[in-house]
């Protein structure tokens, strides 16, 4: 089973400013890699899939980039409603399918 | 639109039986591959099931022999059959689409039920 792995799993950020989160497989996964947001009393939300394709509809200002066993989610400037909690899950060997413990982004 | 709802969740207690449903619209369940993800409260996503297009089935290792994954064409229905359920399984079930068959996020995903395991 391939262990995925976030950090932080709290981030501190300023409305305005850029937000980098991370993913670190235990074994590569290639770029099959997908993040997610989640709302409060949400279902998760695709983000990026691909390790770096952007879903329909996300805004541009979420990119995702890394290969292997190291991703990176990063938000340019972080809006109010960007205030969720995000996780990684990888696709690549299966099943299981696993995901990242989640990192929260908080004001 | 492309849709998920699902439904059949509830108290129950420790070692009884459950079944949840998942509806889908705007899509045909049995040509796809579709799969259920659960949340403990407060804590991550934990992938539970699967099911392939063609019919094969999949299991967490927390999960196996006691659930099983199912679906229904003339309702365009899938299904979780829980027994044997432990208070570990308190989770929402969130139901979700594969977009490209077994190497694949999932999307999108329905909105929850909850169901929770307690004397």
């Amino acid at each position: 089973e391939i262990v995925v792995t976030q950090s932080p799993a709290t981030l501190s950020v300023s409305p305005g400013e850029r937000a980098t989160l991370s993913c670190r497989a235990s074994q590569s996964v290639t770029t099959n890699l997908a993040w997610y947001q989640q709302k409060p009393g949400q279902a998760p939300r695709l983000l990026i899939y691909g390790a770096s394709t952007r879903a329909t509809g996300i805004p541009a200002r979420f990119s995702g980039s890394g290969s292997g066993t190291e991703f990176t989610l990063t938000i340019s400037s972080l809006q109010s409603e960007d205030f969720a909690v995000y996780f990684c899950q990888q696709y690549n060997n299966w099943p299981p399918y696993t995901f990242g413990q989640g990192t929260k982004l908080e004001i | 639109d492309v849709q998920l709802v699902e439904s059949g969740g509830g108290l129950v207690q420790p070692g009884g039986s459950l079944r949840l449903s998942c509806a889908a619209s705007g899509f045909t369940v049995i040509t796809n591959y579709m799969t259920w993800v659960r949340q403990a409260p407060g804590k991550g996503l934990e992938w539970v099931s699967v099911i392939y297009s063609g019919g094969s089935t999949y299991y967490a290792d927390s999960v196996k022999g006691r659930f099983t994954i199912s679906r229904d064409h003339s309702t365009n229905t899938l299904y979780l059959q829980m027994n044997s359920l432990r208070v570990e399984d308190t989770a929402i079930y969130y139901c979700a689409r594969h977009r490209v068959g077994g190497t694949s996020w999932f999307d999108p995903w329905g909105q929850g039920t909850l169901v929770t395991v307690s004397s």
